[in-house]
């Protein structure tokens, strides 16, 4: 089956700086990749995904990146603000599957 | 409003006493899943609904049962619970098969076993 590595664990920026955090998957059919938010107390709400004819998606302050050939897509968050705080995953299905399998998370702290 | 509620949001019990979770959705959603979270972990899928009567293991289903009798409910059964399924549970809906559809979670509930 699908398995999902997120890196990093916790990340700490300053505010105005850019977070990454990038994600390796193993199963080369997988085919979609979302991203969720997680912030205190709630359930994940998703924020950006991609499929794999694209290479790239931006949406205001967030991008997502994808390198099929590595298996590996990142989340890239520019001028970080406050709110940015929380718990991101990541993850991956293949086509018309039916489970999606998550990364471990990375909590980002945004310091004021 | 659009929205996935689970009960209780917190609950503390002991070893071996059934509990249920209750999950239910407002959105007419025909896909239904429950994940635990743990630390480290992430979100690890227990059981998923494809429809009502229609239900399949996840990744970590043992000690847990599901069932689907409408299409707006799908709750978690824990006959004999463990401390080792002490957890954070989250319910989750969308419109199809996971793949390209939005799920949207639950508040989700925590669960202490002692």
């Amino acid at each position: 089956g699908e398995n999902v590595e997120q890196h990093p664990s916790t990340l700490s920026v300053q505010e105005g700086d850019s977070a990454v955090i990038k994600c390796t998957y193993s199963d080369s059919a997988s085919n979609y990749f979302p991203w969720y938010k997680q912030e205190l107390g709630k359930g994940p709400q998703l924020i950006i995904d991609i499929r794999s004819n694209v290479g790239e998606k931006k949406d205001q302050r967030i991008a997502v990146t994808l390198n099929k050939t590595a298996k590996h897509f990142s989340l890239h968050i520019t001028e970080t603000q406050p709110e940015d705080s929380a718990v991101y995953f990541c993850a991956a299905i293949r086509a018309a599957g039916n489970k999606l399998t998550f990364g471990g998370g990375t909590r980002v702290l945004v310091k004021p | 409003e659009a929205q996935v509620t689970q009960n209780p949001r917190y609950l503390i019990t002991v070893t071996g006493k059934k509990l249920t979770v209750t999950c239910s959705q407002n959105m007419n959603h025909e896909y239904m899943s429950w994940y635990r979270q743990d630390p480290g972990l992430g979100l690890r899928q227990i059981y998923y609904s494809m429809n009502v009567e229609v239900t399949d293991k996840g990744d970590v289903p043992e000690g847990y049962k599901v069932s689907r009798k409408e299409k707006r409910n799908f709750p978690l059964i824990l006959e004999s619970p463990s401390p080792n399924q002490t957890s954070l549970y989250f319910c989750a809906s969308s419109l199809a098969p996971a793949w390209g559809e939005t799920q949207y979670f639950g508040p989700g509930t925590r669960l202490l076993v002692l």
